[in-house]
């Protein structure tokens, strides 16, 4: 079956600097892949529509500079979380869409990121 | 309002018994999809089936079951034989096609099976 790679899984990393993951759909082109970010016991909140070749479209009340989207492939899509500060901590995952006969939306395995 | 409303927090299931997640959308949009996912403790986000709108029969796969009414705006699933494996959060998702693919989701539900 499709299969969506993220890395890294786990980031701990220190207040003010920026991390960036990576999502990666490794058996088929994905044009278009989303960022989620999920919160302890609640569910997936959108943040951002990653398409390729084009700036990212932005759900409202995220913030543009602070995460920034990078989709530089058909198989890759990055968000960086730029100056993290605590309240960026949290569970951060994508997903690729793929067309055809059998419609469906694969995910990737998710990144957690702690701030310290 | 609610795109996609899942009214049960918690679900208790007893093994090898069928349960039913309600879940509920609202659009206008007449070309639209809807997704079931799977999320254990570790994370990752299974899928497990897929309706469309203009779907004449509800979607199966393997022991699941979408119970799709469309007229009522329900999209429940149905999980047969309960395994202990089943145990996780389980999510409604609606994609609508006028708003460029993406997946809304509603607040899950975590279902608990009993051995």
């Amino acid at each position: 079956g499709a299969v969506v790679s993220q890395h890294p899984s786990w980031v701990i990393c220190k207040s003010g600097t920026s991390v960036k993951i990576e999502c990666r759909s490794l058996d088929f082109q994905a044009t278009t892949m989303f960022w989620y970010r999920q919160f302890p016991k609640q569910s997936l909140m959108l943040m951002a529509t990653s398409n390729e070749g084009s700036k990212a479209t932005y759900e409202q009340g995220v913030e543009k500079d602070k995460f920034l989207i990078n989709h530089a492939s058909l198989t890759l899509s990055t968000l960086t979380v730029t100056s993290a500060h605590p309240e960026d901590s949290s569970f951060y995952i994508c997903s690729a869409r793929r067309g055809g006969a059998k419609e469906t939306q694969y995910f990737g395995p998710g990144t957690r990121l702690l701030v310290l | 309002a609610q795109k996609i409303t899942q009214t049960q927090p918690g679900m208790f299931v007893q093994e090898k018994e069928a349960v039913t997640l309600d879940c509920t959308y609202d659009t206008s949009d007449p070309s639209y999809g809807l997704f079931w996912y799977k999320q254990p403790s570790s994370g990752e986000m299974i899928f497990l089936i897929y309706q469309g709108s203009y779907d004449q029969q509800n979607a199966t796969e393997g022991r699941y079951s979408l119970n799709f009414q469309k007229a009522r705006k329900s999209a429940n699933l149905v999980i047969s034989a309960s395994q202990l494996g089943d145990s996780a959060m389980y999510f409604c998702a609606m994609r609508e096609e006028n708003q460029g693919g993406k997946l809304i989701f509603g607040q899950g539900t975590e279902l608990s099976v009993k051995p």
